[in-house]
């Protein structure tokens, strides 16, 4: 019963490029949110999604930052022209569709190094 | 109001001893409180979690004691070992998304 997957584990881009960020959650569940952690700092809310919607973006930078999950294949997270204050680890978790106890189940991170 | 604090900072315990870790929180919406424990370059893993109708849970050696009027709750781990040591992170929750605190470095020194 495989857990959470993301990937890359490690992504190095230059400053301008594209991050893409998968993540690939437990089976059988259909909620994805994605959080980022900067160094030292405690995890921080971006999005939350169920399949092919957002239902809650609010932790989301208002620009060069997408989500999605679609019906057929793994959450990405997008990243447009990468700054260096984009560097930090981000989180994929999970939890079933009808859960009443809001478990979520996290992911290994992407490390995302802008250079 | 979305705000969790957590304290301290860093912790260091002797090996058998009990380690504490508190967090505080202000809004009365959130329904759910994990605690999780995260080592060097891996993601947080639920250790264990409390819902704000029940006062105390207890999961082996790691216990949640919550008090709901003063909106506080607390980690301890008993007979703390050094595998233990890790970055544990409160959390709160509420319209399905966490909210955590910074974070506590637990040592536990042999």
């Amino acid at each position: 019963n495989a857990g959470v997957m993301q990937n890359p584990r490690h992504l190095v881009r230059r400053r301008g490029q594209e991050a893409r960020l998968r993540c690939s959650p437990m089976k059988g569940h259909s909620h994805v949110y994605w959080y980022r952690q900067l160094p030292e700092e405690g995890l921080k809310f971006m999005v939350y999604l169920q399949k092919e919607n957002i239902i809650d973006e609010s932790g989301m930078p208002k620009e060069r930052f997408s989500a999605e999950f679609p019906k057929e294949g793994p959450s990405i997270l997008r990243i447009q022209q990468v700054v260096r204050g984009d560097s930090a680890a981000y989180f994929c978790a999970s939890s079933p569709q009808a859960s009443v106890t809001y478990e979520q189940y996290f992911g290994p991170g992407t490390r995302l190094t802008v250079t | 109001q979305q705000q969790v604090k957590q304290s301290p900072q860093s912790l260091i315990v002797q090996k058998g001893g009990i380690s504490i870790i508190n967090c505080a929180y202000e809004n009365t919406a959130f329904d759910y409180f994990p605690w999780y424990q995260q080592f060097p370059g891996k993601g947080p893993a639920l250790l264990i979690a409390i819902r704000p109708d029940v006062s105390e849970k207890k999961e082996g050696r790691f216990t949640i004691s919550f008090n709901k009027s003063a909106k506080q709750f607390s980690l301890h781990i008993m007979d703390s070992q050094p595998g233990d040591s890790a970055t544990y992170f409160c959390a709160a929750q509420g319209a399905q998304k966490l909210v955590f605190g910074q974070g506590t470095r637990l040592t536990i020194n042999p």
